[in-house]
């Protein structure tokens, strides 16, 4: 499957706790973009990628997010002490600089406890 | 502000019905519209619009874009359960692609 990839695909984890989320993207795909989705919403943008570069980060993503695409590949979405209005899916998605259309991974479904 | 508005919320039709969801948007410097399908999980693409007047065929899947006055619809004939989803709209503008301003969506349920 040459698809985008996400891992895990579902976590729970308590309150307080950290989590660390992978994205594979498509493999040519040069940008990558982390979402958030909860129930009855669109994604809402959290920051992306143009290689290993972030190049925007969404004003309401607070401190405790953090992501990283060092090789310019994979990607990783660390959330440091969880709360529970963390709770949501987290969305992947790749697409290829100057093309606007987004293919999304399956998501990480995170429920914190 | 930018912002992408889509309507009905929620639809429920019966198998075999015709359906058309509507997407409307005020976005500065448009540059393209996309459409996406999403059951139990991530968005799956369906099409992008660029162009006002020239529809996007796919099976039984139909969409076209009007650009004078800002919005797109998706229409869906002979509806089947299978096309039981969410449907989400999003709008690309030219001077901040590299990030998509969403609808809320349209949930639409097909009965048998």
């Amino acid at each position: 499957d040459t698809g985008v990839s996400q891992d895990p695909r579902h976590k729970i984890t308590k309150r307080g706790q950290n989590v660390t989320f992978r994205c594979d993207p498509i493999s040519e795909h040069n940008r990558l973009y982390w979402y958030r989705q909860t129930l009855g919403q669109g994604p809402e943008f959290l920051t992306y990628f143009q290689n290993e570069a972030q190049l925007e980060k969404s004003r309401l993503l607070s401190d405790r997010f953090s992501a990283e695409r060092p090789k310019g590949s994979f990607s990783t979405l660390e959330i440091q002490r969880t709360e529970q209005g963390d709770s949501a899916m987290y969305l992947c998605a790749s697409s290829v600089a100057g093309q606007e259309t987004q293919y999304f991974g399956p998501g990480t479904r995170l429920l914190v406890l | 502000e930018d912002k992408v508005v889509q309507s009905p919320l929620s639809l429920v039709v019966h198998e075999g019905d015709t359906v058309t969801l509507n997407c409307s948007y005020e976005v500065t410097n448009f540059r393209s519209l996309l459409w996406y399908k999403q059951e139990k999980k991530a968005p799956t693409f369906l099409f992008m619009l660029t162009s006002s007047g020239i529809e996007k065929k796919s099976g039984r899947l139909s969409s076209i874009l009007d650009k004078k006055e800002l919005f797109s619809i998706l229409n869906i004939t002979a509806t089947q359960t299978g096309d039981s989803a969410i449907y989400l709209c999003a709008v690309n503008n030219a001077g901040n692609n590299r990030k998509l301003i969403w609808g809320l969506g349209t949930s639409l349920a097909v009965n048998p």
